[in-house]
């Protein structure tokens, strides 16, 4: 099946700094990503929407400006986390479709980034 | 706007059978999905319905109710391995995915 991988896996960081983190399509093009947040014991929440060539769309109560997203190419998106807080420690997880196919083309899931900000 | 509820929780006994329900109020609807994800890791695939009915893959079946916006997942012959968080996920516009809170199931011996 098709594969989607994040890096890093787990980053730890002081307040204040700066984390990105990519998630790549491995053997699918992918016109749209999707980055979700995961608080511990909670479900998936939708951060943004991660468009090639264009601006991201984001959810309501998510800052564009502290949670930047680029997607830069069809096998590329990163998001990077500005001056992070400790609020801001949490699982991220991105999602990519296959561009071909109905819904039954289920969005493939990356392994997730553990950010822990101290 | 958008509403889907699971229970948080539930706890079978290994070799019985679970149906976990979810309930879904939303405002587009392009199919519901189900996912089991493992403490830690990325949510995986279990099963996709759009249309009315049961979908069966081997000990997974997942039901689906638009009428009434209800689905829910069949877990056969449990196995210690299925102790998982099971995610129900509406699909609407955009290719965007709700998920719902997720239940905990917990498998005992």
């Amino acid at each position: 099946g098709a594969v989607v991988s994040q890096h890093p896996s787990r980053v730890i960081c002081k307040s204040g700094t700066s984390v990105k983190i990519e998630c790549r399509s491995l053997d699918f093009q992918a016109t749209t990503m999707f980055w979700y947040r995961q608080f511990p014991k909670q479900s998936l929440m939708l951060m943004a929407t991660s468009n090639e060539g264009s601006k991201a769309t984001y959810e309501q109560g998510v800052e564009k400006d502290k949670f930047l997203i680029n997607h830069a190419s069809l096998t590329l998106s990163t998001l990077t986390v500005t001056s992070a807080h400790p609020e801001d420690s949490s699982f991220y997880i991105c999602s990519a479709r296959p561009p071909t196919g109905g819904w039954q083309e289920t969005q493939y899931f990356g392994p997730g980034t553990r950010l822990l900000v101290l | 706007g958008q509403n889907i509820d699971q229970p948080t929780e539930m706890t079978a006994t290994e070799g019985a059978i679970v149906q976990i329900n979810c309930t879904y109020q939303t405002s587009g609807f392009n199919g519901l999905f189900w996912y089991q994800q493992h403490a830690g890791e990325a949510p995986t695939f279990l099963s996709y319905n759009v249309l009315d009915g049961l979908e069966e893959k081997g000990r997974f079946s997942s039901f689906l109710s638009r009428s009434k916006g209800y689905s829910y997942l069949l877990l056969k012959e449990l196995q210690m391995k299925d102790s998982a968080s099971y995610l129900c996920a509406v699909g609407g516009a955009g290719n965007m995915l709700t998920f719902g809170g997720g239940t905990r199931l917990m498998v005992k011996p």
